[in-house]
């Protein structure tokens, strides 16, 4: 069955830091796909970016970059020079092309932001 | 472009009466899912519909939840009757195809049960 771990329940970090959210995931699945979202304080879920599993380049945009490892089943989400605004409830997420739930969430990494 | 549209954005009912969230999903997309969100569990996937047909309602919580798709523009979620245990965040999403595609959430509906 597929599973999403997200072991950091909180980080707080001051503004400029650099932080990296962790997500470990488990599939019996060769064909996956792994998501980010966020949700900021307003709540809504923000989708930030999909992997498949083939494809294990990581990607860099702007601040933001992900580290998708398949040897530790990781798909780790950094942010360069936090900023306040980044401050939010961070979601790694999984969905396997044979499984029956179509999205499997983790439950979230709060990210605080201090100036 | 317009994304999901979900009603009420805030609902404030009293335990035993009827609750009724509705959704518009992203237009083209064929799939529609339905989540709560609570504190104590996380994002839970209640159920979710494939070209305006239910695929899986194994996460519906109990018989007093129901959900239907009528069309492929619009789907609700019932609550009959509500209980105060019922007061979440409800998400509607909706995505291009049912697995290989990302999925595209609504703001949601904050729902208290008094």
């Amino acid at each position: 069955a597929q599973k999403v771990t997200q072991a950091q329940t909180e980080i707080s970090v001051v503004e400029k830091e650099d932080v990296t959210l962790d997500c470990v995931y488990e599939t019996r699945d060769t064909t996956y796909y792994l998501f980010w979202y966020k949700q900021p304080p307003s709540g809504e879920l923000v989708f930030l970016i999909r992997r498949n599993s083939f494809d294990e380049q990581n990607e860099i945009s702007g601040r933001y970059s992900w580290n998708f490892q398949k040897s530790t089943s990781s798909f780790n989400f950094t942010i360069t020079a936090s900023q306040v605004v980044d401050s939010a409830v961070y979601f790694c997420a999984l969905s396997e092309v044979s499984g029956n739930t179509p999205l499997v969430f983790g439950k979230g990494t709060r990210l605080s932001v201090i100036a | 472009d317009a994304g999901v549209i979900q009603s009420p954005r805030h609902e404030v009912t009293e335990m035993g009466q009827e609750v009724t969230l509705r959704c518009k999903p992203i237009s083209g997309h064929n799939s529609l899912f339905w989540y709560r969100q609570t504190m104590m569990r996380g994002l839970e996937l209640l159920i979710y519909f494939n070209n305006n047909v239910p695929i899986d309602d194994s996460g519906m919580p109990e018989d007093r939840f129901s959900a239907k798709m009528p069309n492929a523009s619009f789907s609700t979620l019932k609550i009959q009757p509500s209980e105060p245990r019922d007061s979440a965040v409800y998400f509607c999403a909706s995505s291009f195809d049912l697995e290989e595609d990302t999925q595209y959430f609504g703001p949601g509906t904050r729902l208290t049960v008094l």
